[in-house]
Parts: structure tokens; C-alpha cells; sequence
């Protein structure tokens, strides 16, 4: 189905652990982003790609890699899970004309680490 | 830089009165501006986006009207219902050769039978 899928949809992870996230996208937009979503931060940005191979961190990208060998994937990977780090992921992507079109979010991946 | 300043919530409404949520920004040039909606549970979805000044975005019988001379985007709806209980966030795009949305912080409405 077209769209932009994450998975999974819930997580329970334990401390230490490495674990990721994956977002897919069918429209082949070149812009991908990563937010978490806490109570009383609003949406923050973690990493956001360009393009397949650019990369580049966004507000709060510490403990957390991505990467973008292909356009339609940008999986998110926590290197060693803690527990700061149970939140609600969300993948987004947009069309390089930017303007005007705004993102398409997925359905986010809840996140618990324990 | 640019930001998106939006009024505190949470917002509680009876069904069937009038919502304004208030919606400010800072930005240099001409930004394109958006509502988005989160319902419970879900990713956010697009509300309405105004790109230029005086244009006036709606969907769902939401409204808001790019007001440059006060940098502002309020969503209005004359009649809420329960079903409009949601997360409501404001944001810009500067309108440059990067692609970056800045979101305002969001406003909870919660409304009630």
C-alpha cells in the first residue's frame, strides 16, 4: 500500500539493548525525518536525511544512528537503550519541493524501555 | 531563527461551541504556514496550510487565515464536536531551499458531550 509505514507499532526493549525502528515510505519523497514525542516537549527532532547517503542531526540525536542506503528506508537504531529513551517515535517524510506540501507522518512506534 | 508560539492547554469546549486556538509565529520572508492534528493514538495528519498572506486554509470545517501583519494563523471551528478531541499543532516552513518544518509546541482540545 502506498504510504509511509513504521515498525514496529510497540516495543518493549530492556536497558543496554540495541534496538530499531523502521520507517518505509512509497512516494520516494526525499526529505526523511525522525521526532520523539514526550509529554511536555512537544515533537522533537532526532535525525533528518536529504537524500539516500546525507544525513544530518537534528535537535536531539545523542544515543540514537541512522542511516539511508535506499530512498524508501530510514531506520532508526538506539545503540544501547535507556530508560530517557521511552518515548513515541515518529517517522515523517516530504517532497523535495518543500513549500507548501508539508510532511506525511506515520503512524509512530511506541516505545518502552525498562 | 524561526518559531511557532501556541496557546497553552489544555482547551476543554462543550460540543457545539467555538474554538480558537491561537497560532503565532516568528520567521524572516514569507513562510508557508500549517495546522496539523494528532487524534489519540495516531501520527498527525494534515489539518489545512495557507502559503501566502490572506490566504485562508479549511478542511473539516476548520479554518485559519494567514494574517502576516500580526505573524499569526489561528484555527477557528464554530461548532466542535467530541470527535474533534485531539492534539492541535502549528507549524511554518520558511519557505527555503531546505525542507524543514519548525512545529509550535501543540494544544490538547478535549471536548465534552
Amino acid at each position: 500500500d502506498a504510504g509511509i509505514t513504521q515498525s514496529p507499532r510497540y516495543k518493549i526493549t530492556e536497558t543496554g539493548r540495541q534496538v530499531t525502528l523502521m520507517c518505509h515510505q512509497t512516494w520516494s519523497h526525499s526529505y526523511m525525518f525522525w521526532y520523539r514525542q514526550d509529554l511536555g516537549h512537544g515533537l522533537r527532532l532526532i535525525y533528518y536525511s536529504a537524500a539516500a547517503d546525507i544525513t544530518d542531526k537534528g535537535e536531539v540525536p545523542d544515543g540514537y544512528v541512522v542511516s539511508r542506503s535506499k530512498t524508501e528506508n530510514f531506520p532508526l537504531t538506539l545503540e544501547s537503550a535507556t530508560r530517557s529513551q521511552t518515548s513515541v517515535y515518529f517517522c515523517a517524510s516530504s517532497n523535495a519541493g518543500g513549500a507548501g506540501y508539508g510532511y506525511t507522518f506515520g503512524s509512530g512506534t511506541r516505545l518502552t524501555v525498562v | 531563527g524561526d518559531s511557532v508560539t501556541q496557546m497553552e492547554g489544555p482547551v476543554t469546549l462543550s460540543e457545539e461551541a467555538f474554538l480558537t486556538i491561537n497560532c503565532t509565529y516568528t520567521a524572516t520572508g514569507y513562510p508557508s504556514l500549517f495546522w496539523y492534528v494528532q487524534y489519540p493514538g495516531e501520527g498527525l495528519q494534515l489539518l489545512l496550510k495557507a502559503t501566502k498572506a490572506d490566504d485562508k486554509g479549511s478542511n473539516k470545517g476548520f479554518e485559519a487565515t494567514y494574517r502576516k501583519e500580526t505573524t499569526s494563523f489561528h484555527l477557528e471551528k464554530g461548532s466542535v464536536q467530541v470527535s474533534d478531541s485531539a492534539v492541535y499543532f502549528c507549524a511554518l516552513h520558511p519557505n527555503n531551499a531546505g525542507n524543514m518544518l519548525t512545529f509550535g509546541g501543540g494544544t490538547r482540545l478535549m471536548v465534552k458531550p
